[in-house]
């Protein structure tokens, strides 16, 4: 079954930065595309950031524009976020999620999410 | 700025009752519009892709419809555990929107 396992979340202070993980299995993952999606406590989703199956593409929400760097190594399973120069507004639980492979632009699988505090 | 926009912002109802949620996109982009359930403390499961079509695993009481700018997920009747935050999704020009969600909460 599809398992997303999102990892490196903690406190970190205004200015520092953060890079989390998210260790992908049970499905063939080179073939898929990735995101990063965020939820501030008690709040809505936002779209973070997306990565190509191949690592071609990647595409980010203004909020996070210069700030943040999707990557991925598809030798281990893996897709990573690098968060440079957080706020506090940046602090959220962050999940790793899969893409459709179908064009449809659909996110299908969500992992539980990693919370990422950013406080002096 | 491309804006999804959900109606109700809360639902009360009953179980067995019927629940009608809305969606509204800023402009029409395509009919890639997916629903999520979401529980507390648990992350969002998708319901419904490409407007209409349930995901895997997902019962027949949930059923989406609409196109262009105008999106709606139905629950038939609702079971003591539908009751949850539900978002619509969709992508342009390489963002991608989330509604800010309807709570569907027992009356």
């Amino acid at each position: 079954q599809v398992q997303l396992v999102e990892s490196g979340g903690g406190v970190v202070q205004p200015g520092r930065s953060l890079r989390l993980s998210c260790a992908a299995s049970g499905f063939n993952f080179k073939n898929y595309g990735m995101h990063w999606v965020r939820q501030t406590p008690g709040k809505g989703l936002e779209w973070v950031t997306i990565i190509w199956y191949d690592g071609s593409k990647k595409y980010y929400a203004d909020s996070v524009k210069s700030r943040f760097t999707i990557s991925r190594d598809n030798s281990k399973n893996m897709v990573y976020l690098q968060m440079n120069s957080l706020r506090a507004e940046d602090t959220a639980m962050y999940y790793c999620a899969r893409d459709r492979p179908y064009g449809d632009y659909t996110i299908d699988y969500w992992g539980q999410g990693t919370l990422v505090t950013v406080s002096s | 700025e491309f804006v999804l926009t959900q109606s109700p912002a809360t639902l009360s109802l009953s179980p067995g009752d019927r629940a009608t949620l809305s969606c509204r996109a800023s402009q029409s982009v395509s009919s890639y519009l997916a629903w999520y359930q979401q529980k507390p403390g648990q992350a969002p499961r998708l319901l419904i892709y490409d407007a209409s079509n349930r995901a895997p695993g997902i019962p027949a009481r949930f059923s989406g419809s609409g196109s262009g700018t105008d999106f709606t997920l139905t629950i038939s009747s609702l079971e003591p555990e539908d009751f949850a935050v539900y978002y619509c999704q969709q992508r342009s020009n390489w963002f991608w929107a989330f509604g800010q969600g309807t709570k569907v909460e027992i009356k």
